[in-house]
Parts: structure tokens; C-alpha cells; sequence
């Protein structure tokens, strides 16, 4: 069955470290996005890249990373810069070029800096 | 950002139809409206889109009116399973490409 993985489920960092959470799918789609969701908000959208070595930035783009190297993946690191980094994060998938598909989310992976 | 608005909370009784309504008076179009629901602590899940006509499927139904400022997504008998927050998105063109941009959405508690 195709879909989107990410991994890990649950992430516990220190302050100061850097930390890179996986995303991988196996849909064939062109398009990769980050989102962060805090408690009781909705999704704010981090990094997005449409094609591989080709990515843009979001709305808080600030403290994190990216790379596309391979279709399939596209990690994010969350660097010691982000001030606020504990909150859920999305990975999501989508068919470049067209607007009759939406998108297909991962499971997300929940970081909490101790 | 957001170019929907959705009420923040909502109730609905086992059994019976939820209707969530949606306003997106500046769409374009050509732009289709999206939902997606998001049960606790999980990736939001994609329920129906639709451009200009009802559309339905086998987990909601769709109905946007005819000048496409608004729109409504009907669960025809609501468990308490379809507790969740619902999120109605279109589109935003930026930098090449079009992100999809999630309001806070509605949340839906289904009593029993």
C-alpha cells in the first residue's frame, strides 16, 4: 500500500541540539510540506518543495531545515536556533500541477525538548 | 492567513446529520474546496473536495452554493468516532506553487 511515513512517533531532544525528523513516501508525488500544529491551533506550514533539490519556505521558516535529495524523502531538522521547538509535526504529500488532488498526511511525529 | 472561516465549536447528537458550514467568499474560480478532519494526536485525513457541484462519498457529503462563497459538510448520522476537528482549506498560490492554509478549524463533538 503507498503512503507517507514519518518517523519517529516520539522525539525527546535537550536544548541546544539539533534534532531531523523523517518523512518518507512511496505515492510518487511531486510535492512535500512541513507543518507544525501547537495545542488547540491549527497546521502553520514550515518548508515545502515541489521538486527534488528545489524547496521554498513557509511562514515559519525560522530555526528549521530542510533537503530533497530523493523524491521519496524530504527530512526536517529542527535546529538549536528554533526557540519554541516542542509541538506535533506533519509531514504531507501532493501531486504537483493540479488541483483535484488533495493531500495525503503522515502520522506525525511529536517533539518535546527537555 | 486563512482564506476560510469555519464556527470554532460544534455539537451533534449521535445518530443525526452534522453540518459544518464553511465561508470562503474570496475564492477563485477555478480553486476546489477541501476537507480534512483531525482526530486527536493523528495526521489530519482527507473527506471530500469539490468545485462547484454536491459531491458525495461514502464518509460526507459536500454542498457548495451556487456563487461558491460558501459551503457545507453534512455527516448524514454522526458517531461518536466522527469526533474530531474538521478543517475546510482552498488554496493559496505563493512563490510558484500553492500551499494549502489550515484555519483553526471547527470542532465537532458528537454526544451520545
Amino acid at each position: 500500500d503507498g503512503g507517507i511515513t514519518q518517523s519517529p512517533k516520539y522525539l525527546f531532544r535537550k536544548e541546544g541540539q539539533n534534532v531531523t525528523l523523517s518523512c518518507e513516501q512511496n505515492l510518487n508525488h511531486d510535492a512535500m510540506y512541513w507543518y507544525r500544529q501547537d495545542p488547540g491551533q491549527g497546521l502553520r506550514l514550515i518548508y515545502y518543495s515541489q521538486i527534488v533539490n528545489d524547496f521554498q519556505k513557509g511562514d515559519i521558516a525560522e530555526g528549521y531545515s530542510v533537503s530533497r535529495e530523493k523524491k521519496e524523502s524530504f527530512p526536517l531538522t529542527v535546529t538549536s536556533a528554533q526557540k519554541n521547538p516542542t509541538a506535533f509535526y506533519l509531514c504531507a504529500s501532493s501531486i504537483e500541477g493540479t488541483d483535484s488532488y488533495g493531500y495525503t498526511f503522515g502520522s506525525g511525529t511529536r517533539l518535546t525538548v527537555v | 492567513d486563512a482564506k476560510t472561516t469555519q464556527p470554532t465549536s460544534m455539537d451533534c447528537a449521535e445518530g443525526r446529520a452534522a453540518n459544518l458550514p464553511c465561508n470562503h467568499s474570496t475564492i477563485s474560480g477555478n480553486e476546489y474546496v477541501y476537507w480534512y478532519r483531525q482526530i486527536h494526536s493523528q495526521g489530519p485525513q482527507y473527506i471530500i473536495h469539490g468545485l462547484k457541484n454536491n459531491e458525495t462519498n461514502e464518509m460526507a457529503s459536500l454542498i457548495i452554493t451556487e456563487d461558491r462563497k460558501s459551503s457545507t459538510l453534512i455527516l448524514p448520522h454522526a458517531t461518536l468516532r466522527d469526533t474530531a476537528v474538521y478543517y475546510c482549506i482552498v488554496r493559496v498560490l505563493g512563490s510558484g506553487t500553492y500551499k494549502y492554509i489550515f484555519g483553526t478549524g471547527t470542532r465537532l463533538k458528537v454526544l451520545a
